[in-house]
Order: C-alpha cells, then structure tokens, then sequence
C-alpha cells in the first residue's frame, strides 16, 4: 500500500485565491511528521511546513496551513492568497519513527496559478 | 541554517565515464545522509542511506557496484556513478539529517542535473 497518497497529479488556481492539495497517509506508527516541500523548476526543495502526529494544533507557516484530520489520515496543504511564484511541484511527505528515518514521498501535485 | 550544497549543479559526461557527485552539510553536523534519483515529472526516489563511517544501505534494485556511496565524514557524502550511460541521466538529491532532530526534517540540497551522452 502507498504510504503517501496525492489524488491530484495537477491543480489550477487563480491569483490571489486560496487552495488545497490533498494528502492522505498511511501508518500504523503512533509518531510520525508530515511535511510538505515545494519543488520549483530549478529543482530545489523547499520545505514548507511540519507537522507532527501528536500535535494539537494544525500547523500554520505564513501563508501555508496543514489541515491535519488525523482520525481520516490526511494532511492536506492549504496555500491562502496565491501568487504566481507559487506556481510548482508539491509533495507531500512522511517519516515515521519506526522505520530507520526514510522520507516516504507521495507523486506530487503540479500547481499552476493563473493571473 | 542548516544548508545543504551539493556540487557539481549539472554535469555532462560521456558514456562509459564514471561521475562523482558531493553532498555537503555546511552549518550542521549530519549523522545521515539520503541518495534520491528523480525522473522527469515523477517523484523522488530514495537510492540509499549512508552513516558516516559505515557502508551506506541501498535500496532494493540499486546497484550499489554502480552508485558507490562514501560517507567518509559528518559533512561530506559523495555518490559516483561508475560507468554511466545515458539511463543513468536523472536528477540527484541529498539530503540529511541534523545531530539536532528537533522535529525529524531532512535537509534537501540543491540537486545535480546529470545527463549521459
């Protein structure tokens, strides 16, 4: 089974609009981080926002929320107030304790931001 | 901080030639280092996981005979691709761990671009 599910291979938002990419996971570890990175055409990954399975709050970073349902296995990125720049590659990532440390990444979802 | 380069960013070589790439943490010590090799609008895939000072553990169907991995520091980790072809042709990305796991993240490098003519 994938650990790291993105439904959406590709998303289209328009300018200074809000939108969600989903993710859903799959564990049986009870500690685990769930991370988000941008890959831009150069390549590079960046790394959004964390958040971790036992904390409370969903974790926000700027314009970047992870809405963490975590009884659903899911941890989708909510970017607020889009910006052509942020027009890229996103995935969704996990790590369990468990597992000697390896990242698990889902396939990705390609965001275009329409002017 | 806790920046990850690695060197060189592209490279082109030729068939049959071997290539090094470096991975290098430059404000933090990395107890692990991570190998991924990425396909045109895929995702990454992890290669191997390399300690320093022991040998690095591949992943099922990468042969480590052809991607040696040298961990020979808490700093540097180099990949050579020994005799490349053009299949070989990928983008590369390491990343590694902080001594300072306060939340789990690996840091990514840049990536290097290898193509194989």
């Amino acid at each position: 089974a994938q650990k790291i599910t993105q439904t959406q291979p590709g998303m289209f938002v328009q300018e200074k609009e809000a939108v969600t990419l989903d993710c859903t996971y799959d564990t049986s570890d009870p500690s685990y981080g769930l991370f988000w990175y941008k890959q831009p055409s150069s390549g590079e990954m960046i790394f959004l926002i964390y958040q971790g399975s036992y904390d409370q709050q969903n974790a926000t970073e700027g314009r970047y929320s992870l809405n963490f349902q975590k009884a659903r296995k899911s941890a989708n990125l909510v970017i607020s107030a889009s910006q052509l720049g942020d027009s890229a590659m996103y995935f969704c990532a996990m790590r369990e304790v468990g597992t000697g440390n390896q990242f698990y990444f889902g396939t990705g979802t390609s965001l275009t931001v329409i002017p | 901080g806790a920046v990850v380069s690695q060197h060189p960013s592209w490279v082109i070589c030729k068939s049959g030639t071997s290539v090094k790439i470096e991975c290098r943490s430059l404000d933090f010590q990395a107890t692990t280092m991570f190998w991924y090799r990425q396909f045109p609008k895929q995702s990454l895939m992890l290669m191997a996981t390399s300690n320093e000072g022991s040998k690095a553990t591949y992943e099922q169907g990468v042969e480590k005979d052809k991607f040696l991995i040298n961990h020979a520091s808490l700093t540097l980790s180099t990949l050579t691709v020994t005799s490349a072809h053009p299949e070989d042709s990928s983008f590369y990305i390491c990343s590694a761990d902080s001594l300072d796991r306060g939340r789990d993240e690996q840091y990514f490098g840049p990536g290097t671009r290898l193509t194989v003519t």
